[in-house]
């Protein structure tokens, strides 16, 4: 299993404004994940980062909205540019690891937009 | 593509009941199949899984079988507790495609 800690785990923001939500492992990991559930939905896979590439993004998100960083191994950032309501959703790192290729999740960041 | 139907919530019942969450899925080739929970206020948490037909995950009372001809993935407890109340999810995970597809996601509220 992995230990994944998020920050922060929860913020109130301004429209406008960009927040950039931390995610570390507590182990070595090659992929990382960056999901969002919006209120009462189920996740919906914003990016996938992987360590010295370029983070691949899903259908209806892009960079300039949602960039993300991936330094090393055991930890990512997700930031989420220019702020608008629609925006308030739990953010949810998740890591894949083991030999079966589970995917274990942080505890989110609950965002909200004013 | 991958896709999982979960049944509706949201789902009430009093402690000792027996608990089924409905789940199919449509994946091309042979997906692994999983059952996440999210406890109030928390992120996800796995809670069982299945990686073959016929293959039975089981954790903390709750079980459920990878039934391939019917695709279905149906969550049971035979006995609930004030403690499961929460939301579960069903995913699926397809051949060499990395990307876990969700369900909608089941509230589940047990009353003492």
């Amino acid at each position: 299993s992995a230990v994944i800690s998020q920050k922060p785990s929860r913020d109130i923001c301004q429209r406008g404004t960009s927040l950039t939500i931390q995610c570390q492992v507590d182990s070595q990991v090659t992929m990382m994940f960056w999901y969002r559930q919006q209120p009462g939905q189920s996740l919906t896979l914003i990016a996938t980062a992987n360590q010295g590439s370029e983070a691949t993004y899903e259908s209806g998100f892009v960079i300039d909205k949602f960039p993300i960083s991936r330094p090393n191994l055991t930890f990512s950032t997700l930031t989420v540019s220019n702020m608008s309501p629609e925006d308030s959703s739990i953010y949810l790192c998740s890591v894949e690891t083991g030999v079966r290729s589970i995917q274990y999740f942080g505890a989110g960041t609950r965002l909200s937009v004013l | 593509g991958n896709s999982v139907t979960q049944m509706e919530g949201p789902v009430t019942l009093s402690e000792e009941a027996f608990l089924t969450i409905n789940c199919t899925y449509t994946a091309t080739g042979y997906p692994s199949l999983f059952w996440y929970v999210q406890y109030p206020g928390e992120g996800l948490q796995l809670l069982l899984k299945a990686t073959k037909a016929d293959d039975k995950g089981s954790n903390k009372g709750f079980e459920a079988t990878y039934r391939k001809e019917t695709t279905s993935f149906h969550l049971e407890k035979g006995s609930v507790q004030v403690s499961d109340s929460a939301v579960y999810f069903c995913a699926l995970k397809g051949g060499s495609n990395y990307k876990l597809t969700f369900g909608k996601g089941t509230l589940l509220t047990v009353n003492p």
